[in-house]
């Protein structure tokens, strides 16, 4: 299996309910990053992990959550949501975990109302 | 001041036009140097990269690094319609955590 593969693809969120948003990356990478990509803005870090483990976060508060599993899949999770937490969710993942070798899907539209 | 600044235009040129982007930073830890090409709803696709300062080529696009003024350009030459997009230049001090500038959305007309 090739690429990046993100789901859903849309979602609508009322203000403090909590959200999961899903990735499948490509067999053998073992590092996945979460990226936050407001409206006319670049994608901002949110973490990253490896090998099941988080290993480098952002500045991000601690109501958003990640899970990453043996099959190369992996989970952002959002509790308590604002209004500010809309945006395209980004998945990217790497076989090196090197900064030019990741690969990006094409992201989840979370909208919070 | 954000860790990486890029003009977001709009950017509009005729077809065949040649095209020159730009970012600057401000960490000099930052190593490799990105530019990534986003179309409308889709995620960003890497374009090229480059280690410390110099240039890179590849087909119509040109990357250059002059780590001196923290300066990064990307160059298109003979630009397309299809080259319509939003280029994002990225950064990385090799810890893995890009830091994106926030997008020039280029537009070549037909």
């Amino acid at each position: 299996e090739t690429g990046v593969t993100q789901s859903p693809t849309h979602l609508i969120k009322t203000r403090g309910q909590q959200v999961t948003l899903r990735c499948s990356s490509q067999s053998g990478h073992n590092t996945v990053s979460w990226y936050q990509q407001a409206l006319g803005q670049g994608p901002q870090f949110i973490f990253q992990y490896y090998r099941e483990e988080e290993n480098g976060r952002g500045n991000f508060p601690p109501r958003f959550s990640g899970l990453q599993f043996p099959n190369y899949s992996s989970e952002l999770n959002v509790n308590a949501l604002e209004l500010d937490d809309s945006a395209l969710y980004l998945c990217a993942s790497s076989p090196t975990g090197e900064g030019y070798g990741y690969t990006f899907g094409s992201g989840t539209r979370l909208t919070v109302v | 001041q954000k860790e990486v600044e890029q003009d977001p235009g709009p950017l509009s040129v005729p077809e065949g036009a040649i095209v020159s982007l730009n970012c600057t930073y401000s960490n000099s830890a930052f190593q490799y140097f990105m530019w990534y090409r986003q179309y409308s709803r889709k995620g960003p696709e890497l374009l090229m990269y480059t280690y410390s300062s110099g240039n890179k080529e590849d087909g119509r696009f040109t990357a250059q690094v002059d780590k001196s003024s923290k300066y990064i350009s990307l160059f298109i030459r003979d630009s397309q319609p299809s080259d319509s997009a939003t280029y994002l230049c990225a950064t990385d001090t090799g810890r893995r955590a890009l830091t994106f500038g926030s997008g020039t959305r280029l537009q070549v007309q037909p």
